[in-house]
Parts: C-alpha cells; sequence; structure tokens
C-alpha cells in the first residue's frame, strides 16, 4: 500500500523557519519525482514546487523561490521542505504528493501537515 | 503561468442527478488535464488523468472529456459520497496550475 506521512508543522511567528518531511513506503520512492502542493484554510490547492528523481532538477512556485528548499533523501524514504522567512500567507495545510507514471500527474497524496505562521 | 477557470464555483444536486463541471484553461494544453476530489479534512483523491482515463479504483459515474482549453467532469448519476469539491489541474506547463474548485452540496 503507497504511503505518504507528513510531519514537522506547526505554529511559529512570521520569519521563522521550518523544516517539512514526508516518510514514504509501498512503492520505490527514488523511481518517482515528488511534488509539494499547499492549502490555505478554506482556499484552493496551490502547487509549491518539484524535485526530480535523484535531485538534479527543482522547480518552485514564485511564491516561495528563494525561501524555500525541497530535497530527498532516497535512502531514506524521504521527502523535505526547507522554509525560511515564513510569512502569514503561508500559512495552509502543505502535502507530499507524489508525480505518477508517465502521463499520470499527481496520483498518490499524504494526508498534510499544518504550518500556521502568526506573531 | 496558465490560469484555469472552473465553473461553476458550487452547485447544489441531488441523489441521481447528472453533474457537469467546467475547466477552461487560458491557453491550450492538449490533454494534460486531471481531475481531483477532495473531501473536508481530506487529501485529494485523483479521479481522472489525460483529460479522460479513469484513475484506476474510480467508480466508471465519473468521466471527463475535453482537449486543447476546454473540459468537462461528469459525474452520471450522483451519489452521496460524491458531495465534495472538485479541482481541475493542468500540468501541461510549469507551474502546475489548478482550478479554484467547484463544491458540489446536497439540494
Amino acid at each position: 500500500e503507497v504511503q505518504l506521512v507528513e510531519s514537522g508543522g506547526g505554529l511559529l511567528p512570521p520569519g521563522g523557519s521550518l523544516r517539512l518531511s514526508c516518510a514514504v513506503s509501498g512503492f520505490s520512492f527514488r523511481s518517482y519525482w515528488m511534488h509539494w502542493v499547499r492549502q490555505a484554510p478554506g482556499k484552493g490547492l496551490v502547487w509549491v514546487s518539484r524535485i526530480n528523481y535523484d535531485g538534479s532538477d527543482i522547480i518552485y512556485a514564485d511564491s516561495v523561490k528563494g525561501r524555500f528548499t525541497i530535497s530527498r533523501d532516497n535512502a531514506k524514504n524521504t521527502l523535505y521542505l526547507q522554509m525560511h522567512s515564513l510569512r502569514s500567507e503561508d500559512t495552509a495545510v502543505y502535502y507530499c504528493v507524489r508525480e505518477g507514471d508517465g502521463n499520470i500527474p499527481l496520483d498518490y497524496w499524504g494526508q498534510g501537515t499544518l504550518v500556521t505562521v502568526s506573531p | 503561468a496558465i490560469q484555469m477557470t472552473q465553473s461553476p464555483s458550487s452547485l447544489s444536486a441531488s441523489v441521481g442527478d447528472r453533474v457537469t463541471i467546467t475547466c477552461r484553461a487560458s491557453q491550450g494544453i492538449t490533454i494534460n488535464l486531471g481531475w481531483y476530489q477532495q473531501k473536508p479534512g481530506k487529501a485529494p483523491n485523483l479521479l481522472i488523468y489525460a483529460a479522460s482515463s479513469l484513475q484506476s479504483g474510480v467508480p466508471s459515474r465519473f468521466s471527463g472529456s475535453g482537449s486543447g482549453t476546454d473540459f468537462t467532469l461528469t459525474i452520471s448519476s450522483l451519489q452521496p459520497e460524491d458531495f465534495a469539491t472538485y479541482y481541475c489541474l493542468q500540468d501541461s506547463n510549469y507551474p502546475p496550475t489548478f482550478g479554484q474548485g467547484t463544491k458540489v452540496e446536497i439540494k
């Protein structure tokens, strides 16, 4: 069974830093591109970042570029999102998502972890 | 970035109704479109990929159509478990972009 389990969310003040983790199981992690997608409370889905198989190809949304860093440890089957200089508008549930095979887009999602940025 | 415009933003329907949701892209995306269902407090669930391909395990009452800029998600006979919010996603160009969502409510 494919599982993605995020952790690391919490409450922190503006300007703070946080690292999210996503532990995966049930599939060959090193064979898949991975994404982070976020959802502000009561709002829609917004794509954040994507990393390829070995971390050599990474892309970010403009809203987080220069502040967030996506990475992966294929030996630990874990995806990360390091977040710096957090703003109130970064408040959201952050989902770890697998990109599917071939022309299948984001197919498996974690349950999400809530990040709240507030004074 | 490609903008995805969904309509309607919400709708009320009864069990057994046929429901149609549309998504329009600001530029052509061929068939690089997916549809997701999200229930409150849960992660999105992929229903349709490549505009019209049914994801494994998804009931056949869900179908998708379209290409280029105009796409449709149809639920042929609405079931109680289908009351949720639906999103389209284009992955033709980066950044991937979602529609704003369509909330399907009970009439």
